[in-house]
């Protein structure tokens, strides 16, 4: 079946730093990919998505890229800043399946941005 | 703010008992999921309906249903409580036709006692 592996965290950097968080996927079809960032007591907000491959989704200072050859969506920002810390969630569907538009997540990554 | 509405935000229960949580869409959106958020399992599909109509299943137990109604709210319905269901449980909604992506409602907390 379809799964995302992200990497573990926490995630802690100082401000300004430079951000990285990993993410693969496992998939039968032709993926849609998102990244979904959870703020403290608050439900899941799309961050981007990307729904080809080499498609690049971007929004608030965040990017990641569609890469089939590594089955991958690595997300990154250039300068984090304090507001950015929260929970980071890749996910995907499937669009092969056309039953189905269910939303397969990552563990999550927490990310701790210091002053 | 994203459009989709849960509630209640908190429930607190005793184990065996039975709840109800209550989602309604964005305005125009057809399908609704259920996902249940917990520390042990982290975001899991639960069910999805579409127009009413029951369209793809998860990891939902037996334990627990939903439906979706004329007017496109969802609610599901968890039944026999035990002290693992206590969880997050958010409510998503997406359009018929704008590709796959989901708006999240804010949550309902679970915690069975």
């Amino acid at each position: 079946g379809d799964s995302v592996t992200q990497m573990e965290g926490p995630v802690t950097l100082s401000e300004e730093a430079f951000l990285t968080i990993n993410c693969t996927y496992t998939a039968t079809g032709y993926p849609s990919l998102f990244w979904y960032v959870q703020y403290p007591g608050e439900g899941l907000q799309l961050l981007l998505k990307a729904t080809k491959a080499d498609d690049k989704g971007s929004n608030k200072g965040f990017e990641a890229t569609y890469r089939k050859e590594t089955t991958s969506f690595h997300l990154e920002k250039g300068s984090v800043q304090v507001s950015d810390s929260a929970v980071y969630f890749c996910a995907l569907t499937d669009i092969m399946d056309t039953g189905r538009r269910a939303l397969t997540f990552g563990s999550g990554t927490r990310l701790q941005v210091q002053p | 703010d994203s459009g989709v509405t849960q509630t209640p935000k908190h429930l607190i229960t005793a184990t065996g008992q039975r709840v109800t949580l209550r989602c309604s869409p964005r305005s125009g959106d057809l399908s609704v999921y259920w996902y249940q958020q917990s520390l042990d399992q982290g975001l899991q599909f639960l069910i999805q309906y579409y127009n009413g109509e029951e369209r793809a299943k998860g990891n939902i137990l037996e334990r627990f249903s939903a439906q979706q109604f004329p007017d496109l709210h969802s609610e599901l319905n968890l039944s026999s409580l035990e002290l693992g269901d206590s969880a997050l449980y958010f409510c998503a909604s997406s359009p018929a036709t704008l590709g796959h992506e989901q708006f999240f409602g804010p949550g309902t907390r679970l915690t069975v006692l």
